[in-house]
């Protein structure tokens, strides 16, 4: 079964920092990848995604996620955080087996960007 | 409607009741499916149709969840005689396509009904 890994469930910086979250998959076949961001009182939306190609994916408001096939990871990264980036964030991975597009998603990382 | 749509967003049930979550897909998505999300966790597959056949179940915890989607559209959860541990939210999602790794593949998310069990 496919599980997904993120560390430091809470993430607190200020604005202008930079930000990096880790996400780590266990599934070794071909899969996709993507990151989600939901916004206090909002829906999940989705912020970027990989299926193949260039493993340097861009997103919108200036995410970006490498894809390292070798480490099996997908780490959200962007360069200089605003407020209105406080959010949690979902790594998930769907694999080509299971025929479907079903997600298996990490536990999230709470970010709060202090102004 | 724009968006995946839920109703209701909110449900409170005593112990032992039965309730039902509503989900309104984005018109003409085939794909649908149901995730439940613990309170501090990531959301948990529950259940996958394609139009109106239900083609994974694997994540349904119990025989009291059931789902259905009779029209290829609009789908319900319902799960009977309510537990304290199905406080949750639930989501729905629906994407357009039914195979894997396509362009059009992106999951739309409604906003979750959020139940209570007291």
């Amino acid at each position: 079964a496919q599980s997904v890994s993120q560390h430091n469930h809470h993430v607190i910086l200020s604005e202008a920092a930079s930000l990096e979250l880790g996400c780590n998959y266990s599934y070794g076949g071909t899969v996709n990848l993507f990151w989600y961001v939901q916004y206090p009182g909002q829906h999940l939306q989705l912020l970027l995604k990989y299926f193949s190609g260039d493993p340097l994916v861009k997103g919108i408001k200036g995410f970006e996620a490498e894809f390292i096939k070798s480490k099996f990871s997908f780490n959200l990264r962007k360069p200089s955080v605003q407020w209105s980036d406080t959010a949690e964030y979902f790594c998930a991975v769907s694999s080509r087996p299971h025929g479907n597009n079903r997600l298996a998603f990490g536990k999230g990382n709470q970010v709060v960007v202090i102004p | 409607g724009a968006g995946v749509s839920q109703s209701p967003r909110y449900k409170v049930a005593k112990r032992g009741q039965d309730v039902a979550l509503r989900c309104d897909p984005i018109s003409g998505h085939v794909s649908l499916f149901w995730y439940q999300q613990a309170l501090g966790q990531g959301p948990e597959f529950l259940t996958y149709f394609q139009n109106e056949a239900q083609l994974d179940k694997s994540g349904l915890p119990s025989d009291r969840f059931f789902a259905e989607r009779p029209e290829g559209s609009v789908s319900t959860l319902k799960i009977q005689r309510t537990q304290q541990e199905d406080s949750a939210v639930y989501l729905c999602a629906s994407s357009l396509v039914a195979r894997t790794g396509g362009l059009n593949t992106e999951a739309f998310f409604g906003q979750g009904t959020r139940l209570t069990v007291v």
